[in-house]
């Protein structure tokens, strides 16, 4: 089965680091490119951050750029985006989800969409 | 950043009926490759969201042919041909052309 298991939200204080991950299952890592998604209590999707297969390429939203990190790990079929200087408006909850290609963007390249969402992972980022 | 838009924001359906849903570029999402950078997600209630169109009108695998996609450039439009009451939850359009890659704000679908 096709699986994206997030682990490591939780509850922290503004200024604070955080590490998510993201274990995947069922299918060849290395052949797809990922994303990050959040979406904040009762609100819409905000995109993060994506990673093409091989790390090769990397983007962030304006709002977490120089504060957030994403990285993967072939080896151990992971994600991770790691969180520092957290906000009070991080909070939310972080999807792992999967891009139907190798690149998470690049211009004019095929794009089938964003085919496989693991169930999150929260962040509540409070005093 | 490119700027999306949908309407309307709530859409109450009956089962049975066709509904309609709309969404907005601030840009053209038409590449020069002759591909528009328009996707699709539902997100049903108390779950994470699904991909049901790419390429504005190209159906991903395992959604229902009920479900359509059309539209070119700047507007877009999801048809549910007959809803059903699994249909239920909120629909979000998303761009693809640039990054940083950006969604509408939502539309959401309940039963009248």
């Amino acid at each position: 089965e096709v699986q994206l298991v997030e682990s490591g939200g939780g509850l922290v204080q503004p200024g604070r680091s955080l590490r998510l991950s993201c274990a995947a299952s069922g299918f060849t890592f290395d052949d797809y490119a990922f994303h990050w998604v959040r979406q904040p209590p009762g609100k819409g999707l905000e995109w993060v951050s994506g990673i093409d297969w091989n790390s090769g390429g990397v983007g962030y939203a304006d709002s977490v750029k120089g504060r957030f990190t994403i990285s993967r790990d072939g080896a151990k079929n992971s994600l991770y985006l790691q969180m520092n200087r957290l906000r009070v408006e991080d909070t939310a909850l972080y999807y792992c989800v999967r891009d139907t290609g190798p690149y998470y963007f690049i211009s004019g390249i095929v794009h089938y969409g964003m085919d496989v969402w693991g169930q999150g992972t929260t962040v509540i980022v409070s005093s | 950043d490119i700027l999306m838009t949908q309407s309307p924001l709530s859409l109450p359906v009956t089962p049975g009926e066709p509904a309609s849903i709309s969404c907005r570029s601030n840009q053209s999402l038409l590449h020069s490759n002759g591909y528009n950078y328009l996707d699709w997600y539902l997100q049903k209630p108390g779950q994470s969201p699904q991909l049901l169109i790419y390429f504005s009108s190209s159906r991903a695998s395992g959604v229902p042919d009920r479900f359509s996609g059309s539209g070119s450039g700047t507007d877009f439009t999801l048809k549910i041909s007959r809803v059903e009451a699994e249909d239920v939850g909120v629909y979000y359009c998303m761009q693809a052309l640039q990054t940083p890659l950006t969604f509408g704000p939502g539309t959401k679908v309940d039963m009248k």
